[in-house]
């Protein structure tokens, strides 16, 4: 079946980067985009940007321009996220969506937190 | 960017009743707006795409109606399963944007 399945939890302390990886199968990886989206604990969902695993296209949300970054491996079907920098802010629980328009198949998400 | 506005914050009904929650946009988004259903501890679900396209597997309960700047996700019914938060999301425009949520609660 369709699935996105997501890398496990991390505890990072502030200014170290994170690395989430999400690894897609039951369909032809690069025919549809990939998004992140983040939900800080009791808030509401951010979307943090969008990147096409066909050409390599990306569009960031501004307010992390700079230390975010999206990749993709076509050969094994794994998006990639990696945030710098880290705050006590970015904990969050980390998800990457399958985007042909709208998010439709969802990763389970990867809880991600800063603390010193 | 787009600013969505979802209201009520927060509606509380019983089993079997309808719900109607709105998502209001600051400006055009034509109907590229989709609606999602999130669980405690649960990735959000898509419901809704384009305003009123069901998703799919998605009971015929669930309806997206509304273009341009205001949009209604109805619950005709409300079944136990469905008291969880709604979130609205347009894709007019980067960067995509998420209302607040709505959090549908047991009366």
């Amino acid at each position: 079946q369709v699935q996105l399945v997501q890398s496990g939890a991390e505890v990072k302390k502030p200014g170290a980067s994170v690395k989430v990886s999400c690894k897609a199968s039951g369909y032809a990886f690069i025919n549809y985009g990939i998004g992140w989206v983040r939900q800080a604990p009791g808030k509401g969902l951010e979307w943090m940007g969008w990147i096409s695993p066909y050409n390599g296209n990306t569009n960031y949300a501004q307010k992390l321009q700079g230390r975010f970054t999206m990749t993709t491996d076509t050969s094994t079907s794994t998006a990639y996220m990696e945030l710098r920098s880290l705050r006590s802010d970015d904990t969050a629980v980390y998800y990457c969506a399958r985007d042909p328009s709208a998010f439709d198949i969802w990763g389970q998400g990867t809880m991600v937190t800063v603390s010193s | 960017e787009i600013v969505l506005t979802q209201s009520p914050v927060t509606l509380s009904l019983s089993p079997g009743e309808r719900a109607t929650l709105s998502c209001r946009a600051s400006q055009s988004v034509g109907s590229f707006l989709a609606w999602y259903q999130q669980k405690l501890g649960q990735a959000p679900r898509l419901l809704i795409y384009d305003a009123s396209n069901r998703a799919t597997g998605i009971p015929a309960r669930f309806s997206g109606s509304g273009s341009g700047t205001d949009f209604t996700l109805t619950i005709s019914s409300l079944e136990p399963e469905d008291f969880a938060v709604y979130y609205c999301l347009q894709r007019r425009d980067w960067p995509k944007t998420f209302g607040q949520g709505t959090k549908v609660e047991i009366k």
